[in-house]
């Protein structure tokens, strides 16, 4: 399949060390967010999510910081491993939008053994 | 895993045939959308659906059209396709216990 990764803003990283991705969303009206991983050729795959009433949460290997203030997300990933280069991209959730995501045009994470 | 299997998964068609995706759900998701993903663009929503038989338009619906007969399917259709519609389709449904929306893996379709 064709690659989504061409014209986007590019992270490269070294393999074990943490990897940060930023995104701005749009509406200071959105109230929750989810991160996703794209690999090449397949569809995205859900990460992590936040709702706006917090300001963090953590998964495995990976924590998503929430500042409204700013409208800034942000994805980290401890110890990036080869298998997570793919394509990350934030979405948000207006409040009373018939559950509609908003999505971003997503970072590459490029990570060198 | 939402239960989200797409078909085709690659296709190859004319300008000006039709053209119809099939999304199929085994999780009894009440809302499905379709989106598509071309370069320099985020996802973005073509229709989507909150029910049987109920529809609704999203962001890029011209020359797309939907369908929803019952729970565990949702169709696409290009009625006349148009090389701007070669593109990446992704359909997607709602967790019922949430706000979380899961994809298929797409569709790649292009239009020649």
């Amino acid at each position: 399949g064709e690659s989504v990764g061409l014209h986007l803003p590019t992270l490269s990283v070294q393999e074990g060390d943490n990897s940060i991705i930023n995104c701005a969303y749009s509406n200071s009206a959105s109230d929750y967010f989810i991160w996703y991983k794209q690999e090449s050729g397949k569809g995205p795959q859900f990460i992590i999510d936040i709702r706006s009433n917090m300001d963090k949460r953590q998964g495995q290997r990976v924590t998503v910081l929430l500042n409204k203030t700013v409208k800034h997300l942000s994805l980290q990933i401890a110890a990036t491993q080869p298998g997570d280069s793919a394509v990350y991209f934030c979405a948000e959730n207006i409040s009373g939008a018939t559950n509609k995501l908003i999505f971003g045009t997503g970072t590459l994470l490029a990570v060198q053994p | 895993d939402a239960g989200i299997t797409q078909s085709p998964r690659h296709k190859v068609t004319e300008t000006g045939t039709p053209v119809t995706l099939r999304c199929h759900q085994t999780e009894n998701h009440r809302y499905m959308y379709w989106y598509r993903q071309d370069p320099g663009h985020g996802l973005r929503l073509i229709h989507y659906s909150y029910g049987v038989k109920d529809t609704d338009k999203g962001e890029v619906s011209d020359g797309y059209s939907v369908s929803r007969s019952k729970t565990e399917d949702f169709l696409l259709t290009l009625e006349s396709a148009t090389s701007s519609q070669t593109s990446v389709y992704f359909c997607a449904a709602r967790d019922n216990s949430g706000n979380t929306i899961y994809f298929g893996e797409g569709s790649w379709l292009t239009v020649v």
